[in-house]
């Protein structure tokens, strides 16, 4: 139980594109879905929290127009990185929580993007 | 500001071999703290989640130790195989922030058979 998708796992796009990463809880409600961005041979840096139903709250230095991010139900989540840059390559990683008391993240398998 | 860091940021031991992982993080007032096992290009597998009142836990031939007054956690694998060749993460849940957690850098663990 308790598991995360992401697609796509891999996209390569153009400069100035826009790409739109998906996460999906499989087998329960996620009342929270968090992203993350994971540089190479860096840890995993929060970029914003979603609650459904709700806008994201973005961490500091996170541009909310440049990552638009959608939690429209109970199991999906999106991602759009619009205009999209070099600088933007990345590994972006997604987590989903049932919310209760431990509030424990299941994570997704991530998602690669590289922006030509 | 919470800040985790993990050392050291490599290992390479031989097959059969013991080893801890450690973890110190700034600020004391933690909710949990979790061990996660990285792959390359992979996402995250948690290993083990040590609540805040809590001063150990043990899966299998891994056990985790969180002392939160000196800001310490350690992980502690057994008898490594080449398997266990990962990134090990470790991250603190901090309160009232919705669930957030802060990551440390990873120790990136290699064992040769």
């Amino acid at each position: 139980g308790a598991v995360v998708s992401q697609h796509p796992s891999r996209v390569i796009c153009k400069s100035g594109t826009s790409v739109k990463i998906e996460c999906r809880s499989l087998d329960f409600q996620a009342t929270t879905m968090f992203w993350y961005r994971q540089f190479p041979k860096q840890s995993l840096m929060l970029m914003a929290t979603s609650n459904e139903g709700s806008k994201a709250t973005y961490e500091q230095g996170v541009e909310k127009d440049k990552f638009l991010i959608n939690h429209a139900s109970l199991t999906l989540s999106t991602l759009t990185v619009t205009s999209a840059h070099p600088e933007d390559s990345s590994f972006y990683i997604c987590s989903a929580s049932q919310g209760g008391k431990k509030e424990t993240q299941y994570f997704g398998p991530g998602t690669r993007l590289l922006v030509l | 500001k919470q800040e985790v860091t993990q050392i050291p940021a490599a290992l390479s031991v031989p097959e059969g071999e013991n080893l801890v992982l450690n973890c110190s993080f700034t600020d004391s007032a933690i909710y949990n703290l979790q061990w996660f096992r990285q792959d390359p290009g992979k996402g995250l597998t948690s290993l083990l989640l040590i609540q805040s009142s809590q001063r150990e836990q043990t899966s299998g031939r891994l056990n985790a130790s969180l002392d939160k007054s000196s800001g310490r956690s350690t992980l502690y694998i057994a008898a490594s195989q080449p398997g266990d060749s990962a990134t090990y993460l470790c991250a603190v849940r901090l309160y009232n922030q919705g669930g957030k957690l802060i990551f440390g850098q990873g120790t990136e663990l290699s064992v040769k058979p």
